[in-house]
C-alpha cells in the first residue's frame, strides 16, 4: 500500500498570499497518477488537479499541481476566501487507492 | 447533468447490517468503474471497494473484505454496498464517486453528497 504523507498539517495564511502544500509517497507513484482534492465542511471532495499537474474542468489557474515519482506539490497563488478549506492528495494508479492526511488552509 | 446520491445511512448495532445504495442519473451508468469511499474524523479518506460496469470485477479494502459486497443494478443506474458484521471502526460518512473517464485508472470528479452510518449499541 503507497502510504501519502501531507505536510504540513495546518498552514494559517491570508487572503491573497501564497499557499505550498506538500505530499510525500512511500514509494513511487507510477505515471505520476497523482491528484488533488479540495473539501469544504459539509461537502464532498472536489477535483482539483490530476495526473500531478493537469488541472481539472473548471479549476481557476491559480491551482497548479508539480512533482514526479514520490514527491509531489499543490500551489495555489494569490489565495481567495473560498480557497480556506482542507486539501488531500491521492494516488490512483494501483490498489488501494489512498489518500493523504489532509492539509487544512485556514485564515490566518 | 451527473449526479450521485446516496441513501441507506443509520444507526446500526455492532455485528448488523446495512445496505448502501448510490442513484445515479446523467451518464450512461454501464460504462463506468464505480467507488465507495468513507471519511472519518480521524482516519480521513479511505477507499472502500471499485466495481467495473458489468458488476464482473470488483476490489475490496482490506478492513472490509470479507464483510462488504459492491454489487451494481444497470437497469436501475444504481449501486450498493452491502455491509455485514459491522464494527465501530466502519463508523464514517460513506460517499460513492465516479471517475473522469471510463478508464480503469482515472481520478474521481463526480461524488455524492454522502451518508452516515453510525455502529453503536
Amino acid at each position: 500500500e503507497i502510504v501519502l504523507t501531507q505536510s504540513p498539517g495546518t498552514l494559517s495564511l491570508s487572503p491573497g498570499e501564497r499557499a505550498t502544500l506538500s505530499c510525500r509517497a512511500s514509494q513511487t507513484i507510477s505515471s505520476n497518477y497523482l491528484a488533488w482534492y479540495q473539501q469544504k465542511p459539509g461537502q464532498a471532495p472536489r477535483l482539483l488537479i490530476y495526473g500531478a499537474s493537469n488541472r481539472a474542468t473548471g479549476i481557476p489557474d491559480r491551482f497548479s499541481g508539480s512533482g514526479s515519482g514520490t514527491d509531489f506539490t499543490l500551489t495555489i497563488t494569490r489565495l481567495q476566501p473560498e480557497d480556506f478549506a482542507v486539501y488531500y492528495c491521492q494516488q490512483y494508479g494501483s490498489s488501494p487507492w489512498t489518500f493523504g492526511q489532509g492539509t487544512k488552509v485556514q485564515i490566518k | 447533468e451527473v449526479q450521485l446520491v446516496e441513501s441507506g445511512g443509520t444507526l446500526v448495532q455492532p455485528g448488523g447490517s446495512l445496505r448502501l445504495s448510490c442513484a445515479t442519473s446523467g451518464f450512461t451508468f454501464s460504462s463506468y468503474w464505480l467507488h465507495w469511499v468513507r471519511q472519518t474524523p480521524g482516519k480521513g479518506l479511505v477507499w472502500v471497494s471499485r466495481i467495473n460496469g458489468d458488476g464482473s470485477s470488483t476490489n475490496y479494502a482490506d478492513s472490509v473484505k470479507g464483510r462488504f459486497t459492491i454489487s451494481r443494478d444497470n437497469a436501475k443506474n444504481t449501486l450498493y454496498l452491502q455491509m455485514n458484521s459491522l464494527r465501530a471502526e466502519d463508523t464514517a460518512v460513506y460517499y460513492c464517486a465516479r471517475g473522469v473517464t471510463v478508464a480503469t485508472i482515472t481520478p474521481w470528479n463526480y461524488w455524492g453528497q454522502g451518508t452516515l452510518v453510525t455502529v453503536s449499541s
